[in-house]
C-alpha cells in the first residue's frame, strides 16, 4: 500500500507520560502535515513541514509539542507532559507541492487517550 | 481569520434520494477546496478538489461547485446509497505555500435502506 502510513494506530497513556507519533507519507511528497481533531470537530492544522523544513506552526502546538521530518521522509510528533486535553486524533498528511493541485491525502489518525 | 462553517449538521435520507451539502467560508481568497469524506474513527478521504479558478468538479456521483466570490461551496450526491452514510467535511486552503487547510465542522450523513 502506498499510502499514508501512521504509527501507532491508538495509544492510550496517563497523564504526565511523554507519547511519539509516526507518520510515513507517501513517497515522494515533499510537503507533509499535522493535524489534531476532536470529537465532533473538523481537523485543526498544528504544523507543516515542505522537506526537512518546519515551515509553519499554530499557535495551537504548545511547547509541549514538538514535530520533526529529519530527513524529509518520515515525521514524528512528540508530546510532552501529556493532559487531558490533549486527547484527540492525530492526523498526519502529506502531499507533493509541485504543479497545480497540492492535494492533501491523509493517513487513517493515530487516536490519543490520556487518562 | 478564515472561518469554514457547513450545515446542516446532521442529515437523515432514505436511499436513492439526492443531496446537497452546504459549505460556507468567510474570506473568498482562497487557493482550493476540498470535500472529504471521513468514516467513523478513521482518516478523512478525498473526494473532490476544485481549484480556486474553477466551478466545479465531478467524480461519478458527487458533484462540487465553488462559488468563490459568494464563499460558499456544495456536494452533490446523486442517488444515495448506505454506503454513503459518513461524515462529509469541506476544508480551504489559503494559497499555494501549502499550510493552514481551514476545515468546516462536517455534516453527518446517514442514508437509511
Amino acid at each position: 500500500d502506498t499510502g499514508v502510513s501512521q504509527d501507532p494506530r491508538h495509544k492510550i497513556t496517563k497523564r504526565g507520560q511523554n507519547v511519539t507519533f509516526r507518520c510515513d507519507p507517501i513517497s515522494e511528497h515533499n510537503r507533509l502535515y499535522w493535524y489534531r481533531q476532536t470529537l465532533g470537530q473538523g481537523p485543526e492544522f498544528l504544523t507543516y513541514f515542505q522537506n526537512e523544513a518546519q515551515l509553519e506552526k499554530s499557535r495551537l502546538l504548545s511547547d509541549r509539542f514538538s514535530a520533526e521530518r529529519p530527513k524529509g521522509s518520515f515525521s514524528t510528533l512528540e508530546i510532552q507532559r501529556t493532559e487531558q486535553g490533549d486527547s484527540a486524533m492525530y492526523l498526519c498528511a502529506s502531499s507533493f507541492g509541485s504543479g497545480s493541485s497540492y492535494e492533501q491525502y491523509f493517513g487513517p489518525g493515530t487516536r490519543l487517550t490520556v487518562t | 481569520k478564515q472561518e469554514v462553517t457547513q450545515i446542516p449538521a446532521a442529515l437523515s435520507v432514505p436511499e436513492g434520494e439526492n443531496l446537497v451539502l452546504n459549505c460556507s467560508f468567510t474570506d473568498s481568497a482562497i487557493y482550493n477546496l476540498q470535500w472529504f469524506r471521513q468514516d467513523p474513527g478513521k482518516g478523512l478521504t478525498s473526494l473532490l478538489l476544485i481549484q480556486s479558478s474553477q466551478r466545479e468538479q465531478t467524480s461519478g456521483r458527487l458533484n462540487a461547485s465553488l462559488d468563490k466570490s459568494s464563499g460558499r461551496s456544495t456536494l452533490y450526491i446523486a442517488a444515495s446509497q448506505p454506503g454513503d452514510s459518513a461524515t462529509y467535511l469541506c476544508a480551504v486552503r489559503r494559497d499555494n505555500y501549502g499550510q493552514n487547510f481551514v476545515f468546516g465542522p462536517g455534516t453527518r450523513l446517514s442514508v437509511l435502506p
